[in-house]
């Protein structure tokens, strides 16, 4: 079966602070992995995504295949950054698969 | 720069009541979703859409769903008879590419089923 989890509904860190998000997948093929980020009263968006392997905002995604996991990184972080993020897995078809969502708040 | 929109932002109906749910994707993408989120819930594939058809659909899409691309813009959700359950946030997205590209997702509609 295909499935995201995320193993944390909330995560506080204060600003400076490492932050890592985590994500687990499972799913037998080769998949496409995402963080999509929902900042207050704004729309879901793609943050990253593994096979472009570059930096977004300072946050990093490795993709872990012997671990199936993709967990969310970022070195200090920023007031700004709290947001909801999303995990997700895209299959062979074209749909999305996502996590519950990890709410990240950065305290001053 | 352009953005998926959706109407209306919130909708409120009564059980067993039809209600559409509609999108305008970015204009030059060939690719269509709907996904919705329960409170409290994740976000669940609902029907992709390609080309005047669906690609694919999930279980909960069943026969009281359909989708449909009246024009060159607008793109429907259609529940014939709303139950209790169905009140969620529904996401339209849309994609340039599908296959996994990028999906760009609308402000969402809160349907709230009474």
């Amino acid at each position: 079966a295909q499935r995201v989890t995320q193993p944390e509904k909330l995560l506080s860190v204060f600003k400076g602070a490492p932050v890592e998000l985590k994500c687990n997948y499972s799913y037998s093929g080769s998949p496409e992995l995402f963080w999509y980020v929902q900042y207050s009263r704004q729309r879901l968006q793609l943050l990253l995504r593994h096979i472009s392997r570059e930096s977004i905002k300072g946050f990093t995604a490795d993709l872990n295949k012997g671990e199936t996991s993709f967990h969310l990184k970022k070195p200090f972080a920023q007031e700004e950054d709290s947001a909801m993020y999303y995990c997700a897995l895209s299959s062979n078809t074209d749909k999305l698969i996502f996590g519950t969502g990890t709410r990240l708040q950065v305290f001053p | 720069e352009p953005e998926v929109t959706q109407t209306p932002s919130h909708q409120v109906t009564q059980m067993g009541q039809e209600v559409i749910l509609r999108c305008v994707p970015i204009s030059n993408h060939l690719y269509f979703y709907w996904y919705r989120q329960i409170l409290g819930q994740k976000v669940e594939f609902l029907v992709s859409f390609y080309n005047n058809e669906i690609s694919e659909k999930s279980e909960i899409f069943d026969d009281q769903f359909s989708v449909e691309r009246p024009d060159g813009s607008n793109f429907t959700l259609k529940i014939r008879s709303t139950k209790l359950e169905d009140s969620a946030m529904y996401f339209c997205a849309s994609d340039l590419r599908g296959g996994q590209g990028e999906q760009f997702f609308g402000p969402g509609t809160r349907l709230t089923v009474l």
